[in-house]
């Protein structure tokens, strides 16, 4: 089972700031926070992952609260193109672990 | 680079022959996945590869399911009398084993059983 809880939609609208949380309160302390993405009709997409402490990249920015049991993806300049299913996933990152994918948060993008 | 590649795009079958999807993963990857993804809904896990060692096939739903990898390259999925309920989405995925590592996915093969 999935060990995290999502939304099941969302909208926000183009240009601004895409927030979408995950809670994940029985994180173990060796589990990293994943996020992908699935526009429709393609396979999903890494966007970015975390232990503690907050990451950014081209793509997107990761929240991790300080007791590590929920997370915010942000997406700073939300466009059409970012409509997709969000995926928010927990695993062991020191060994390669199947990832369970949880039924995710439908972003929606409002022109 | 190349990424993940898989064939064919689209399968249509008819129910009761059995079918055989590839995956190209990415070179180097040591790990592979294989997901199923019926229509509307989320990614379902059914078998992982890494290196030598004996796959992880708690995810396969029936004995019509197998997989097989040859070394650290490519993949085929085999679906044995295909059903209707087969038809769905079949995802690969690869990475590199290390720490903090990513999955890279596939365009995904589209089966429909009619």
């Amino acid at each position: 089972d999935a060990k995290t809880t999502q939304p099941p939609s969302m909208d926000c609208a183009e240009g601004r700031a895409a927030n979408l949380p995950c809670n994940h309160s029985t994180i173990s302390g060796n589990e990293y926070v994943y996020w992908y993405r699935q526009i429709h009709s393609q396979g999903p997409q890494y966007i970015i992952h975390g232990l503690k402490n907050n990451e950014t990249n081209e793509m997107a920015s990761l929240i991790i609260t300080e007791d590590r049991k929920s997370s915010t993806l942000i997406l700073p300049h939300a466009t059409l193109r970012d409509t997709a299913v969000y995926y928010c996933i927990v695993r062991v990152a020191r060994r390669d672990d199947k990832i369970i994918f949880g039924k995710g948060t439908r972003l929606h993008i409002l022109p | 680079g190349a990424g993940v590649s898989q064939s064919p795009s689209n399968k249509v079958t008819e129910k009761g022959k059995d079918v055989e999807l590839r995956c190209d993963p990415i070179s180097g990857h040591t790990a592979l996945y294989w997901y199923r993804q019926r229509l509307g809904q989320g990614l379902e896990f059914l078998i992982y590869f890494q290196g030598n060692s004996a796959p992880d096939k708690s995810g396969l739903p029936s004995d019509r399911f197998s997989a097989e990898r040859t070394g650290e390259s490519v993949s085929t999925l085999t679906i044995q009398r295909t059903q209707q309920e087969d038809s769905a989405v079949y995802l690969c995925a690869s990475s590199w084993r290390g720490i903090g590592t990513e999955q890279y996915f596939g365009p995904g093969t589209r089966l429909t059983v009619t």
